[in-house]
């Protein structure tokens, strides 16, 4: 079964630092996708980014970027410039391919200091 | 981008009543929807997976008479929570995707409180 582990309850940074968020996962598949979900205070959850497990080259959108190492089964999430509207709950999660299921992880709340 | 449309958005009722909370997809049909539960700093626990026109699927511990699922259409799911106890308070979320395209979209989750 699928694992997804997010070791750092709770972080918080000052406004315009970047900050970084860990996420390991357990899978015996080649084939997978990943993805970080911000869900902030209205509770909406929004795609940040997704990265597909047969690509080596990590995704990367806007501020929000990835470190993907396959072989070491960590999916970091990078935020540059962090804003205050950073401020949330982030999940990891993994997608085997050709299953619908997603597996989050417990979360990271982040807070972003003015 | 594909919408996801989650109604009510809060819900208060009495215990024994039951609640209907709907989830549509609004400019996509969805293959799949999903529906979960949340509580205060926790993560999204998934509660079932719902095909058109098929029976849900249940998670281990999930009991399937009280919270029934139904799911009519490409666009429609249904989640009713029935003869609701205070225990059943809590934050819904339900979510919906294309098979295989690895892409989903959220609802803005609907809160309950049973009183």
């Amino acid at each position: 079964a699928q694992t997804v582990t997010q070791s750092q309850p709770e972080m918080s940074v000052q406004e315009a630092e970047t900050v970084t968020l860990s996420c390991t996962y357990d899978t015996s598949e080649n084939n997978y996708y990943l993805f970080w979900y911000k869900q902030p205070p209205s509770r909406q959850m929004i795609l940040v980014i997704r990265q597909e497990a047969y690509k080596q080259q990590n995704a990367t959108e806007n501020r929000f970027s990835v470190n993907f190492q396959k072989a070491a089964k960590s999916f970091s999430l990078k935020i540059s410039d962090s804003q205050l509207g950073d401020t949330a709950m982030y999940f990891c999660a993994f997608m085997k391919l050709g299953d619908d299921k997603i597996i989050f992880g417990k979360g990271t709340r982040l807070h972003i200091l003015p | 981008g594909a919408v996801v449309s989650q109604h009510p958005s809060w819900v208060i009722c009495k215990s024994g009543t039951s609640v209907k909370i709907e989830c549509r997809s609004l400019d996509f049909q969805a293959t799949t929807m999903f529906w979960y539960r949340q509580f205060p700093k926790q993560s999204l626990m998934l509660m079932a997976t719902s095909n058109e026109g098929s029976k849900a699927t249940y998670e281990q511990g999930v009991e399937k008479d009280k919270f029934l699922i139904n799911h009519a259409s490409l666009t429609l799911s249904t989640l009713t929570v029935t003869s609701a106890h205070p225990e059943d308070s809590s934050f819904y979320i339900c979510s919906a995707t294309l098979t295989g395209e690895g892409s989903y979209t959220f609802g803005s989750g609907t809160r309950l409180t049973v009183v």
